[in-house]
């Protein structure tokens, strides 16, 4: 069972170009989430997906959108990558979103440098 | 707005126990929960308690809430070297119906 799967691992950036962040997930999860880490800031929330066809911004969402593909499938795309953009973003699913007792899986992350 | 604060940084001899804290401000929390992050890793669900609870076993771990002054801890009995990580509290705000993420407190155990 993968659980929540993440690509790429890694990717390194220059300042202005784009690209989409992979996330799928196969515990038929209504909820997904997308969160950025960093050091001293612990994790935040940039965009989140309560169920299939609808998404909401977090706390960080300037600088990103997102698609809901379909139930298992949520990408986050940077139109115009900037060094403080640089982070490791997690993506997440749960099936009890805004509900008492939510527990949130995550997938092994991706580490963006924007040069 | 909700606030979860942790130490970055703690440091622990193979087999003492660790004890790891968090403080968060939400007073109308309803869970709380403890995530590992092990080196190169996504999150993973430790263990969680809920406001009505005061304390949490689990084989080695034990989780204490002190609601009144908003104050969460994890215990590690027998803490080992696979027990390297950085340990993420979380609280499940009422006001907010979210979670909210603590800094993260690095353990390292040492021989």
């Amino acid at each position: 069972n993968a659980g929540v799967t993440q690509t790429p691992k890694f990717q390194v950036l220059k300042t202005g170009q784009s690209m989409t962040l992979q996330c799928a997930q196969d515990m038929n999860h209504n909820s997904m989430y997308w969160y950025r880490q960093d050091p001293g800031m612990g994790l935040r929330l940039i965009y989140y997906s309560a169920s299939e066809g609808t998404t909401d911004k977090g706390e960080v969402p300037n600088g990103y959108n997102v698609s809901r593909l379909n139930k298992r499938e949520f990408s986050l795309r940077l139109e115009s990558a900037a060094p403080s953009q640089t982070s490791v973003y997690f993506c997440a699913s749960s099936d009890l979103w805004g509900r008492v007792g939510e527990k949130l899986f995550f997938g092994s992350g991706t580490q963006l440098s924007v040069l | 707005g909700e606030d979860v604060e942790q130490s970055l940084f703690l440091s622990v001899r193979e087999g003492d126990s660790s004890v790891i804290n968090c403080t968060y401000t939400d007073s109308s929390s309803t869970y709380l929960y403890w995530y590992k992050q092990e080196p190169g890793a996504g999150l993973q669900l430790l263990t969680y308690i809920f406001s009505n609870m005061d304390m949490k076993q689990d084989q080695r771990l034990t989780v204490l809430l002190n609601k009144k002054d908003k104050h969460l801890s994890l215990r590690i009995a027998d803490t080992q070297t696979g027990d390297s990580a950085i340990y993420f509290c979380a609280e499940w705000g009422g006001t907010a119906s979210k979670l909210t993420f603590g800094t993260g407190t690095r353990l390292q155990v040492t021989l």
